[in-house]
């Protein structure tokens, strides 16, 4: 299968300051990236999809001016956490899908976010 | 109400049990893809299968297999003989038109094999 990385896989930082996460497709390119957010004990939420040189498209309830996503390459995509919170803590995890692929999505393995 | 729906919140079973989780699926699209993932305690979610609407065909990968019914609109996973490395939370996914062409999962179900 497709390989998806994400860097970093933790990272713990201040109320205020702002948290870039990167996914990258390794062995394909990918055409639309996706974002979830996951709590505790529950399922994946969609944040938001990109393709790849166009503005994301947020799902409702998302703030995009808070979750910046940038997919300025096919194999690239950014979501960058501004003044983060502690209510922003979370498991986020990126997905990508390439032509390829299909319909099939390919996850990377998730950075866990811990706002102090 | 939920677009993908798997009933078992938690499952648990002894090592060798035979275990199936549920998946019950919403949509009026006639095209569609169903998905299985598994998100073991590293959290990264492992792909295990990709099904269109078209193919009812059920499915067998080694101690894994699946069972499509388009009538009762289900996606069934059963894991035979299983093993402690299967413990994990198990998602169902749906692709469809409805949705966007977005994934739509469903809550999980954690299922947990004691040795």
């Amino acid at each position: 299968g497709a390989v998806v990385s994400q860097h970093p896989s933790r990272v713990i930082c201040k109320s205020g300051t702002s948290v870039k996460i990167e996914c990258r497709s390794l062995d394909f390119q990918a055409t639309t990236m996706f974002w979830y957010r996951q709590f505790p004990k529950q399922s994946l939420m969609l944040m938001a999809t990109s393709n790849e040189g166009s503005k994301a498209t947020y799902e409702q309830g998302v703030e995009k001016d808070k979750f910046l996503i940038n997919h300025a390459s096919l194999t690239l995509s950014t979501l960058t956490v501004t003044s983060a919170h502690p209510e922003d803590s979370s498991f986020y995890i990126c997905s990508a899908r390439g032509v390829r692929e299909g319909d099939t999505q390919y996850f990377g393995p998730g950075t866990r976010l811990t706002v102090l | 109400a939920q677009k993908v729906t798997q009933a078992q919140t938690e499952i648990s079973v002894v090592e060798k049990e035979d275990v199936t989780l549920d998946c019950v699926y919403e949509t009026r699209d006639t095209t569609y893809y169903l998905f299985w993932y598994k998100q073991p305690p590293s959290g990264e979610l492992v792909f295990l299968i990709r099904r269109n609407s078209f193919d009812e065909q059920n499915e067998i990968s080694g101690r894994y297999s699946w069972n499509f019914q388009k009538s009762t609109s289900s996606f069934n996973f059963t894991i035979t003989a299983s093993q402690v490395v299967d413990s994990a939370v198990y998602f169902c996914a749906l692709r469809a038109p409805d949705y966007g062409q977005n994934f739509v999962f469903g809550p999980g179900t954690r299922l947990s094999v004691l040795p």
